[in-house]
């Protein structure tokens, strides 16, 4: 059964930094994209950030380029979302999410909330 | 960009109807659609991909269609766990996702 898990999602002011984490069991995670989608409370899907399954490309939505860097450790199942200078609109549960093209498998979220 | 523009924002059936959702895209996306379900509280889960595949233990009588830039995701008989939001996604381009469909009981 594939299983993505989420973490490191919580309350950061404004300008602040956070490094979010989803671990991938059940597949084989080097043979896979991965993206990150966000949802604002109430709101559609938006989506953030892709990854190539070997690391070496790497797509963003315009909104968070420089600003936000996605990465992957393959050894370690691991995907990552390094998020700097983030602002209010950010607040968001943060989905990373299997597949190139298509979502095919979901983890069930981390909630990041900016605020002061 | 590719813009996709699902309607009706909300379709309000009882439960044994049908529900026709659609999905139109602004520029050809040849068959590169999929359809997402997603219920209050949970994580999206995908029901068609390439306009018109099912996913895997995805009931029959879900079923998509269409290509190029309209497409339809046809709920054959509305069960009581259909009452949730739909989204419609492309891969042609970014950005993929559709601004949602929520099916409510009438």
């Amino acid at each position: 059964e594939v299983q993505l898990v989420e973490s490191g999602g919580g309350l950061v002011q404004p300008g602040g930094s956070l490094r979010l984490s989803c671990v991938g069991s059940g597949f084989t995670f080097s043979s896979y994209w991965m993206n990150w989608v966000r949802q604002s409370p109430g709101k559609g899907l938006e989506w953030v950030a892709t990854i190539k399954d070997d690391g070496s490309e790497k797509y963003y939505v315009d909104s968070v380029k420089g600003r936000f860097t996605v990465s992957r450790d393959n050894a370690k199942n691991s995907l990552y979302l390094q998020m700097n200078s983030l602002r209010a609109e950010d607040t968001s549960l943060y989905y990373c999410a299997r597949g190139r093209g298509y979502n095919y498998d979901w983890g069930q979220g981390t909630l990041v909330t900016v605020s002061s | 960009e590719i813009v996709l523009t699902q309607s009706p924002a909300t379709l309000s059936l009882s439960p044994g109807e049908r529900a026709t959702l659609s999905c139109r895209a602004s520029q050809s996306i040849s068959n590169n659609l999929a359809w997402y379900q997603q219920k209050p509280g949970q994580a999206p889960r995908l029901l068609i991909y390439d306009a018109s595949n099912r996913a895997s233990a995805i009931p029959a009588r879900f079923s998509g269609s269409g290509s190029g830039t309209d497409f339809t995701l046809t709920i054959s008989s509305l069960e009581p766990e259909d009452f949730a939001v739909y989204y419609c996604q492309q891969r042609s381009n970014w950005p993929p996702f559709g601004g949602g469909t929520k099916v409510e009981i009438k």
